[in-house]
């Protein structure tokens, strides 16, 4: 098993321009999540997914979009690219919902100038 | 709402010694309280997970406890060996257990 792949690694973006982070996992987990981690900020809940066409709001939504179509799959959008959201983004699934073990992917670092 | 203390932020050791990682929680109505391990420029890595109901849990070297009473959990890590230098996180569910709140991490090298 692959576990929780993330792309793209890196990405540069222009203030204003708009992408979306991909995650996957094939471990048949409902529950899939997505975090920022910032220096002395720790990581912090953007979004999270509880199954296939439901999706909720965690701790810093603003600014992103989500949607889960698939078991498999969990995209994350940023609809226009700003400074402040430069940072690491990590995805994470798991069984169950926060209070079971979580699987995080190997992160994409994302620069917006 | 929820919130998780690691400290020191960072520790550095020689190789072998025995050596332990706190970690505190404002909220002591918490399911269970999990430990990660971060390299540099990767992901999280779950390492131990201990459930309200267990004291200790084990795995390898390493041995958590959790005391909910006192909102404080710890991470023992024995003979620590230079692979153990890297960055290790608590993280504990709110009381819904609709977030998971992490602590910032203590970074841990370990000397040859």
């Amino acid at each position: 098993n692959a576990g929780v792949t993330q792309t793209p690694k890196f990405q540069v973006l222009k203030t204003g321009q708009s992408m979306t982070l991909q995650c996957a996992q094939d471990m048949n987990h409902e529950y899939m999540s997505w975090y920022r981690q910032d220096p002395g900020m720790g990581l912090r809940l953007i979004h999270y997914s509880v199954g296939a066409g439901i999706t909720d709001q965690g701790e810093v939504p603003n600014g992103y979009n989500v949607s889960r179509s698939t078991t498999e799959d969990f995209p994350l959008r940023l609809l226009s690219a700003a400074p402040s959201q430069t940072s690491v983004y990590f995805c994470a699934s798991s069984t169950g919902l926060f209070s079971y073990e979580q699987y995080f992917g190997p992160g994409t670092r994302l620069t917006v100038t | 709402k929820q919130e998780v203390t690691q400290i020191p932020a960072a520790l550095s050791v020689p190789e072998g010694e025995n050596l332990v990682l706190n970690c505190s929680f404002t909220d002591s109505a918490i399911y269970n309280l999990q430990w990660f391990r971060q390299d540099p420029g990767k992901g999280l890595t779950s390492l131990l997970l201990i459930q309200s109901s267990q004291r200790e849990q084990t795995s390898g070297r390493l041995n958590a406890s959790l005391d909910k009473s006192s909102g404080r959990s710890t991470l023992y890590i024995a003979a620590s060996q230079p692979g153990d230098s890297a960055t290790y996180l608590c993280a504990a569910p709110s009381g819904s257990a609709r977030q998971l709140t992490f602590g910032s991490g203590t970074q841990l090298t370990v000397l040859p």
